[in-house]
């Protein structure tokens, strides 16, 4: 099983800074395979990114990601009061399709 | 609107089954696999299964394996799952999930609201 490990665990920070999210992977994920999620209390997921790099239908483009084999990040360029959530990756480069554990972006 | 509507909220006692429907609208049913996460108050998201929904093929996370099937009616455009032998650590929220391929999974871009199951005594 692929561990997904996210850091920090929490980002506190203020709104217009950028924020910068880690995803790291027990072993090499292929780069068509690893998402990113936003998740609000009490609320479904949202897709933000798939294949690493690409932005889901809808998404602001400040909202970006990178990365290949074991290590990926999420960057929120300029932080909106709308971006205080919880963010997962998410790997399919094989079962199960493991989720890290969240990184909680806050208000500081 | 493309939208997945999942059945209500259920209390179940320990031991029984539980059997989770997600209804899909606006897109072609059999075009998207669909997936089923669930998560426990707290805790991170945990991915349980996925069905290709054009020719049923299912795939489970090895916790899972044997306890939960999920299904499909193409007909109804409906997905289901089910978990048996429930135990307290099942008390979660349950999601489907639609993945943007078919055959190999992409990303989750459609999720249906959330099933709350609470098992308790």
């Amino acid at each position: 099983e692929i561990v997904l490990t996210q850091s920090p665990g929490t980002l506190s920070l203020s709104p217009g800074e950028r924020a910068t999210l880690s995803c790291r992977a027990s072993q090499s994920v292929p780069s068509n395979y690893l998402a990113w999620y936003q998740q609000k209390p009490g609320q479904a997921p949202r897709l933000l990114i798939y294949g690493a790099s690409s932005r889901a239908t809808g998404i602001p483009d400040r909202f970006s990601g990178s990365g290949s084999g074991t290590d990926f990040t999420l960057t929120i360029s300029r932080l909106e009061s709308e971006d205080f959530a919880v963010y997962y990756c998410q790997q399919f480069g094989s079962s199960p399709f493991t989720f890290g554990p969240g990184t909680k972006v806050d208000i500081k | 609107q493309v939208q997945l509507v999942q059945s209500g909220t259920e209390v179940k006692n320990p031991g029984a089954s539980v059997k989770v429907s997600c209804k899909a609208s606006g897109y072609t049913f059999t075009r998207n696999a669909l997936h089923w996460v669930r998560q426990a108050p707290g805790q991170r998201l945990e991915w349980m299964g996925w069905i290709n929904v054009g020719n049923g093929n299912t795939k489970y996370s090895q916790k899972f394996q044997g306890r939960v099937t999920i299904t499909r009616d193409t007909s109804a455009s409906t997905a289901y799952m089910e978990v048996s032998s429930l135990r307290s650590e099942d008390t979660a929220v349950y999601y489907c999930a639609r993945d943007m391929g078919l055959r190999f999974p992409y990303g989750m871009d459609v999720w249906g609201q959330g099933t709350t199951v609470t098992v308790s005594s």
